[in-house]
């Protein structure tokens, strides 16, 4: 079992709706969940970062962190081409210097 | 932009040579980790330095090495190359000692192995 899952993709949206994206971890010690956004031949860009179970809203973002069933998401609403991108999942356990990432969800917004 | 810079952009070295690739972190920021991106996956976690001192590694082997400078800054270098080595390669830098665990990432450099 992977460590952090991520569907692959590709994943296409219409614009204006809802983009949802999920990852599920294996480490029950994970305490710090992320969510990068990497456009094609650029570096992961931090997005999001999620604490505690819950929801939290970045504009049009939002994480949904569910530690009991160790499941994160990310929904972007209203969306747009410019959303289109590799959005990566890393997680953090409590002590541990480093990101653990999945292997990335592919999205397409389709104009 | 982060404020996260590295040197150089992209690189090409043969099988068997060695490489130095350099990470400057954003400004405040103590600790620097480096991740090797292959096409297609997610980061893998190398290693990461804080106060010029390794602090955790990853499963890469020993010829893969690391530097941290008193300003903080940066270097990893891969010795004998393979060409498996070919990547994307990432630094990282954060404040953890903040409690704030956030990781922002250099624009990376491209290493190809032939």
């Amino acid at each position: 079992q992977k460590e952090v899952e991520q569907n692959s993709g590709p994943l296409s949206v219409p614009e204006g709706a809802i983009a949802s994206l999920n990852c599920t971890y294996s480490d029950r010690g994970s305490q710090s969940f992320f969510w990068y956004r990497q456009y094609s031949g650029k570096s992961p860009e931090l997005i999001m970062s999620i604490y505690s179970n819950g929801d939290k809203e970045d504009g049009r973002f939002t994480a949904q962190l569910n530690k009991a069933s160790q499941y994160v998401s990310l929904l972007i609403r209203d969306s747009q081409p410019s959303d289109s991108a590799t959005y990566l999942c890393a997680v953090n356990a409590f002590g541990n210097e480093k990101l653990t990432f999945g292997t990335g969800t592919r999205l397409t917004i389709i104009p | 932009e982060t404020g996260v810079t590295q040197s150089p952009t992209h690189l090409i070295k043969t099988r068997g040579q060695q490489v130095t690739l350099r990470c400057s972190s954003q400004s405040g920021h103590n600790t620097v980790s480096w991740y090797q991106q292959a096409l297609g996956q997610g980061p893998q976690f190398i290693f990461q330095y804080y106060r010029e001192e390794e602090n955790g590694r990853g499963n890469f082997p020993p010829r893969f090495s690391g530097l941290q400078f008193p300003n903080y800054s940066s270097e990893l270098n891969v010795n004998a190359l393979e060409l498996d080595d070919s990547a994307l390669y990432l630094c990282a830098s954060s404040t953890p000692t903040s409690g704030n665990l956030e990781q922002y990432f250099g624009p990376g450099t491209r290493l190809t192995v032939t």
